[in-house]
Parts: structure tokens; sequence; C-alpha cells
């Protein structure tokens, strides 16, 4: 069974703190994916990540893939209140018919004006 | 281009009844996938269609069932429902991307509760 462990489960900061959440795993994953779920809503992608050692930029956000593809980290430069929700990791392994997405537990995070 | 749609937002029945959700995927997508998120869980993997037919099922009971209609539209049964059964439930659509990998585009999601 894969399992992805993200850390930490909760963080609370303040406006124009920077943070770093991490996601990690004893498994290969092909890609990995980064989500952003607030309540009562579901999950929105925020990026995809396929090449081992990769680092995307989506404004203040930068995501990275291990060079292993085991581990993922997502850090916020000068976090907003804007920010604040549940960050999930989710790893899927290769096509076929055992396709599928393994979703770690997330990251609650919670931004304070 | 409009989002996958579920139907209902909310759900209340009681113990035993049965419950039926609904997924619209977007459109060009032929793969319906099925999430739970209980409290404290996470999402968990329930089911994955396409084209179809049933591809993959994650480690639930076979009174949790569903399927897909020629349109890729999806329906997902809960028979003999329990308490724990209560839950957000999450339908996703995707379409292969080149190099074999999918993305997957999530739904606001149903919101059953079993009393």
């Amino acid at each position: 069974t894969q399992l992805l462990e993200q850390s930490p489960q909760f963080l609370s900061i303040q406006e124009g703190e920077n943070l770093t959440v991490y996601c990690n795993s004893s498994s290969v994953f092909s890609s990995l994916q980064w989500y952003r779920q607030e309540p009562g809503e579901g999950p929105v992608l925020l990026v995809t990540v396929v090449t081992g050692g990769e680092v995307k930029k989506l404004k203040r956000l930068t995501f990275q893939f291990g060079d292993a593809r085991k581990d993922s980290s997502l850090h916020i430069t000068a976090a907003q209140p804007g920010d604040t929700g549940l960050y999930l990791c989710a790893g899927a392994n290769a096509g076929g018919s055992n396709y599928k997405l393994t979703f770690g537990k997330g990251t609650l995070l919670t931004v304070n004006p | 281009e409009a989002g996958v749609t579920q139907s209902p937002t909310h759900l209340i029945k009681t113990r035993g009844q049965q419950a039926t959700l609904r997924c619209s995927p977007i459109s060009g997508h032929t793969s319906v996938y099925w999430y739970q998120q209980a409290l404290g869980l996470g999402l968990q993997f329930l089911l994955w269609y396409d084209e179809g037919e049933e591809r993959n099922r994650g480690n639930f009971p076979p009174r949790f069932s569903g399927r897909q209609f020629p349109n890729y539209s999806s329906e997902l049964n809960v028979n003999a429902l329990e308490l724990e059964d209560s839950a957000l439930y999450l339908c996703a659509s995707s379409a292969f991307q080149t190099g074999g990998w999918e993305t997957q585009y999530f739904g606001p999601g149903t919101r059953l509760l079993v009393l």
C-alpha cells in the first residue's frame, strides 16, 4: 500500500511569514500533484510535477519534486490570508488498470492578518 | 468551460437506506473517479470508471457501487447506509495527458449525512 505522509498537519502563521509543507513517501510516484481545498468545496489543482528534481513556481508558491520522486515540498513566500486552506499532495503511480491517486491527509494552513 | 458538477450538494439519509450521488465530468473527459473524504481520514479512493467500465476499486465494501453512462456521467450508489458513511463524496474527472500521466479535476462534492 502506498502512503503519503504530510507535515505539519496544522500550521498557523502571521501574514507575511514564509512556510514549507512536506509530502513524503517510501514509494516512487510517476507524478505528484498539489491541491488546495477550502471548506465545503472540492480540491483545486495547483500544480503537477512529473520529473525528479523538478521545481515549479506559481507566483509566491514554489513546488519541488524530489530527485527520487518519493517526496515533494511546497514553499509559500510572504503568506497572505487568502492562502488559508487545506493543502493536499497526491501521488500517481504509472498508468494502466491499477492507476489511482494516493492522497496525503493534508496540511491545514491558517494565515492570520 | 464548465467544471465537474455534482448533485445533490447535500443529502440526509437514515441508517439502512440507500443513497445515489451523481457526477458530470468536464466535457471531453472520459474518466471519472469517486473519493470519500471523512473527517480526519483524508481522501480515500473509491472507484474509477473509464469508457463505461469500472477500472479500479478502492478498499471499500461491495455496498459501494456505481456506474458510468454513455455520456460519461457517473452515479455512485451506497446501499445499507451506516453512520460512518457520513462524509464528503468527491467526484473527479480526467483525460489522459501527453506522457501517460493524468490530472484530476474535482467537483464541489456531495455532503452525505447518515442519521
